[in-house]
Parts: C-alpha cells; sequence; structure tokens
C-alpha cells in the first residue's frame, strides 16, 4: 500500500521568500508523484507530475519539485513567494501499475506582505 | 465541455434524506474517481471506474454510499439516509486511463447535512 506524508499542515512565509512543501511518500513500486494546489472553493490543479524521467521536475507559477529516491520525497520549492501562491496543496502518488491517486493531507501555504 | 463538471455545486438537506451528486467528466477519459473532502482530512477516495465498471470502490464507507457510471461518461454518486458525519466537499475527477495521466478535477459538490 502507498501513503503520502506532508509535513506541516500550515506554512507561513513572507513575499518573495523561499517556498519549501515537503512531501514524503511510501510505494513498494516506483511511483508517479504530483503536486496539486487548491485555492478556495475550487477543485484541485495540477502543479507538476513526475513520471520517471527528468528528477527535476518544474511545474507552473514557477513552483518545482525534486524527486529523490534515497530519502522517498518530492518536496515543492519556489524562490519567491507571491501573494496570489496562497493556497491549499497536495502531494499525490500513484505507483506504477495503480491507476489511484493517494493524496496527502495538503499543507495550507499563507504568504505574508 | 473542456473540464470536469460537478452539480450541484452545494447542497444542504435534511438528515436521513437521500442526495444524488453528479459528475460529468472530460470527454474520452475513461477512468473516473470520486473523493470526499473534509476539513483538514485530506482527500479520501471513495471509488474508482474504469469506463463503466469499478475496479476499486473500497473507499466507500457504508453501504448507504454507492455510485454508477453510464455509458463511460456521467456518474452519479449517491448516499441514501444522509447523516450530519457526510457532511463534506465531494470531488469529482477524471483522467485518460493511462498511468502516467494526471487526474482533472471538478469544482466539488459541498455537502451539507442539518
Amino acid at each position: 500500500a502507498q501513503s503520502v506524508t506532508q509535513l506541516g499542515s500550515h506554512v507561513s512565509v513572507s513575499e518573495g521568500a523561499l517556498v519549501l512543501l515537503r512531501c514524503n511518500y511510501s510505494s513498494s513500486v516506483p511511483p508517479y508523484l504530483f503536486w496539486y494546489v487548491q485555492y478556495p472553493n475550487q477543485g484541485l490543479q495540477l502543479l507538476l507530475k513526475y513520471t520517471s524521467a527528468a528528477t527535476l521536475v518544474k511545474g507552473i507559477n514557477g513552483f518545482e519539485a525534486e524527486f529523490k529516491k534515497s530519502e522517498t520525497s518530492f518536496h515543492l520549492t519556489k524562490p519567491s513567494a507571491h501573494m496570489s501562491d496562497a493556497a491549499e496543496y497536495f502531494c499525490a502518488v500513484r505507483p506504477w501499475g495503480s491507476y489511484i491517486p493517494t493524496f496527502g493531507r495538503g499543507t495550507s501555504l499563507i504568504v505574508h506582505p | 465541455g473542456a473540464g470536469v463538471s460537478q452539480s450541484p455545486s452545494n447542497k444542504v438537506t435534511e438528515k436521513g434524506k437521500d442526495v444524488e451528486l453528479r459528475c460529468d467528466p472530460i470527454s474520452g477519459h475513461t477512468a473516473l474517481y470520486w473523493y470526499r473532502q473534509s476539513l483538514g482530512q485530506g482527500l479520501e477516495f471513495l471509488i474508482y471506474f474504469q469506463g463503466n465498471s469499478a475496479p476499486d470502490k473500497s473507499g466507500l464507507p457504508s453501504d448507504r454510499f454507492s455510485a454508477e457510471r453510464t455509458g463511460g461518461s456521467v456518474s452519479t454518486l449517491t448516499i441514501q439516509r444522509t447523516q450530519q458525519e457526510d457532511s463534506a466537499v465531494y470531488l469529482c475527477a477524471s483522467s485518460g486511463g493511462t498511468e502516467n495521466t494526471e487526474a482533472f478535477f471538478g469544482q466539488g459538490t459541498r455537502l451539507t447535512v442539518v
């Protein structure tokens, strides 16, 4: 069975500061990994995905994530936070051979002026 | 339509009533998922369809919950005899059905049981 752990239910940063949202996964087989963003009263929107090509994945809105197999991690980063980045972020894992993504509990990103 | 469409967007119902939630996936997507999102609980998997079949319905919390999909397209999630703990946002997603494609989500139905 697979699982996803997102460390920190809330992360607070100042505008212009580095954003780091942590995601660790467990999977018995190689995984596909995803980051989604959810703005208030909206569904989830894909930010980026890892599908076994490059380990450093670039997504929309300046976000990127690095797959580290040895650490079973897929942390999401952005060099400089904008106020518009304030939202809920979800990490998801889908093992090879499975069609069902498992989601973490989410991390709420708060951006201070 | 261009995206996943869910209706209604909001539903308030009395405890004990039945409700039906509808999902229109992206045209051509063979895989369809239902998730439940409760405050602070992340996304809880309910059921997965491939075409009209549900190979995995392990997440349905009780026999009050059921879902069907017809014509490989529209899906309906039915909750019978609703309880207050059923209050949540119900999210539908669809994907192309291959392993490395992502799921595309609808905006959800917010269900409130009073």
